[in-house]
């Protein structure tokens, strides 16, 4: 079973503020992700790790930042939050599959955040 | 464009089997297929991947077809708790965990 984690689970925020999107985990994995979900539609990748010191954008751009200085840490950053931020973030972590080819891995997903900015 | 095609939603009875389809057309020969399933007010959880041949597990059955451009998955008996938007995913590109994730498929399982 995946040990992912992800704090808080909701969060309403006012336009403006500063927020911190915490992500955990406690398998080792050097590979982690953010993607970003609206209602009903597909994940978005917005940021994603290799490794400690390690971090990329991803296929969406976000107007948020990421950091990586502990293997089990990926948290993420809104410097001001706005209403168009409102959405579901969602973080995951990989491994490799037995095969240890590049395309087999699996991602494991936390339960995501939730975030409303008015 | 490294895309997948899904039904929007699928229903199915409880106790029933249920087949998901996804079209992965222009799939390399080296990219595996993933698929997982995203209950409501959860993130997404792994259920199954493969790459050329027939996989099972204890969630589901995974069958791909032998030109790998499309693959189904078999849920052998519905429970209520299988009614979740099931996503059959592909690499995007070359970069590692780059993956396409589409709308998937919302499964309704009624009693």
């Amino acid at each position: 079973e995946a040990d992912i984690y992800q704090t808080p689970r909701y969060l309403v925020i006012g336009t403006g503020k500063k927020i911190t999107l915490e992500c955990s985990q406690t398998m080792g994995h050097d590979k982690m992700y953010w993607y970003q979900q609206d209602p009903g539609m597909e994940l978005h990748l917005i940021h994603y790790s290799y490794g400690v010191n390690s971090t990329e954008k991803g296929d969406l751009s976000s107007e948020s930042t990421v950091s990586r200085i502990r293997t089990e840490h990926f948290p993420l950053t809104l410097e001001s939050a706005r209403p168009s931020h409102t959405s579901q973030y969602l973080c995951a972590s990989s491994e490799v599959g037995t095969s240890g080819s590049f395309g087999e891995e699996t991602q494991y997903f936390g339960p995501g955040t939730r975030l409303l900015v008015l | 464009d490294a895309k997948t095609t899904q039904p929007n939603s699928m229903e199915s009875n409880e106790e029933e089997p249920v087949h998901l389809p996804c079209n992965h057309s222009t799939i390399s020969g080296t990219d595996y297929i993933h698929w997982y399933r995203q209950l409501p007010s959860q993130g997404p959880e792994y259920v199954i991947h493969g790459l050329t041949s027939n996989v099972n597990n204890r969630m589901a059955s995974l069958a791909i077809a032998e030109d790998r451009k499309s693959s189904t998955l078999i849920l052998h008996r519905a429970t209520l708790r299988d009614a979740a938007v099931y996503y059959c995913t592909r690499p995007r590109g070359s970069t590692l965990g780059r993956l396409y994730f589409g709308r998937g498929t919302q499964l309704t399982v009624w009693p």
